[in-house]
C-alpha cells in the first residue's frame, strides 16, 4: 500500500528565505504527483501538478521536482512571504486505472514578517 | 477557472439523522471524490465516482453512501449520523485524461455531530 510522508511537520522561516518542503512515497510506480496548498477552515488549492515522466514544474516562486525513482519530490519556495503561511500537502495518484490520490500529512508553514 | 462548490460551509446535526452533503463543479469533470480530514490523520478517501451513476469505495465507506445522478453533481449521504463523523469534509473533481487530471477542491463542510 502506497505510503506518503512529508517531513518536516511543521516549518517556522523569516520572511525573503528560501526554503524546501520534502515528500517522500514508497512505491514509485506512480501516474504523477500534485501539490497543493491549505489555508486553515479552507479547501485545498492546486499548485503544481507533476507527471511522472517529468523531472521538476515552475509557477511563479513555486519550483516542484521529482525523483521517481527515489521516490521523493521537493517543494521549492523562493523568497518566502508571510502570505506563503499555509500548510502544504503532496499526493500521488498511482499507476494504471486508478483514480484516487493518496496524500501525505502536510507540512505547515509560517512565515515570520 | 474551475469552480466546485459545496451547499454548506458549516453543518450541525444530531446523533441519528440523515445528512447530505451536495458538492457541483462546472467544468465537465468526469471524476469526483469526497474526502473528509481530520487532524492526525489527514486526508482519507471515502467514495468516488469516474461517471454518472457509477460509484466507487474508497478507503473509509462505512457508514456513507453517495449519489451521482447528473455529471455535475456529488452528494454524499451519511444514512444515520454519529459523533465520529464530526470532520471536515472535502470534494473535488478531476478530468479523466491521461494528461491532464489535477484534482480540484470545494472549500469544505465541517459537519458536527452532537
Amino acid at each position: 500500500k502506497q505510503e506518503v510522508t512529508q517531513i518536516p511537520a511543521a516549518l517556522s522561516v523569516p520572511e525573503g528565505e528560501n526554503l524546501v518542503l520534502n515528500c517522500s512515497f514508497t512505491d514509485s510506480a506512480i501516474y504523477n504527483l500534485q501539490w497543493f496548498r491549505q489555508d486553515p477552515g479552507k479547501g485545498l488549492t492546486s499548485l503544481l501538478l507533476i507527471q511522472s515522466s517529468q523531472r521538476e514544474q515552475t509557477s511563479g516562486r513555486l519550483n516542484a521536482s521529482l525523483d521517481k525513482s527515489s521516490g521523493r519530490s521537493t517543494l521549492y519556495i523562493a523568497a518566502s512571504q508571510p502570505g506563503d503561511s499555509a500548510t502544504y500537502l503532496c499526493a500521488v495518484r498511482p499507476s494504471g486505472s486508478a483514480r484516487q490520490l493518496t496524500f501525505g500529512s502536510g507540512t505547515q508553514l509560517t512565515v515570520l514578517p | 477557472d474551475v469552480k466546485v462548490t459545496q451547499s454548506s460551509r458549516y453543518l450541525v446535526k444530531r446523533t441519528g439523522e440523515k445528512v447530505f452533503l451536495e458538492c457541483v463543479q462546472d467544468m465537465d469533470h468526469e471524476n469526483m471524490f469526497w474526502y473528509r480530514q481530520d487532524p492526525g490523520l489527514g486526508l482519507r478517501l471515502i467514495y468516488f465516482s469516474y461517471d454518472v451513476k457509477m460509484k466507487e469505495k474508497g478507503d473509509i465507506p462505512e457508514g456513507y453512501s453517495v449519489s451521482r445522478e447528473k455529471k455535475e453533481r456529488f452528494s454524499l449521504i451519511l444514512e444515520s449520523a454519529s459523533t465520529n463523523q464530526t470532520s471536515m469534509y472535502l470534494c473535488a473533481s478531476s478530468w479523466d485524461s491521461a494528461r491532464v487530471d489535477e484534482q480540484y477542491f470545494g472549500p469544505g463542510t465541517r459537519l458536527t455531530v452532537t
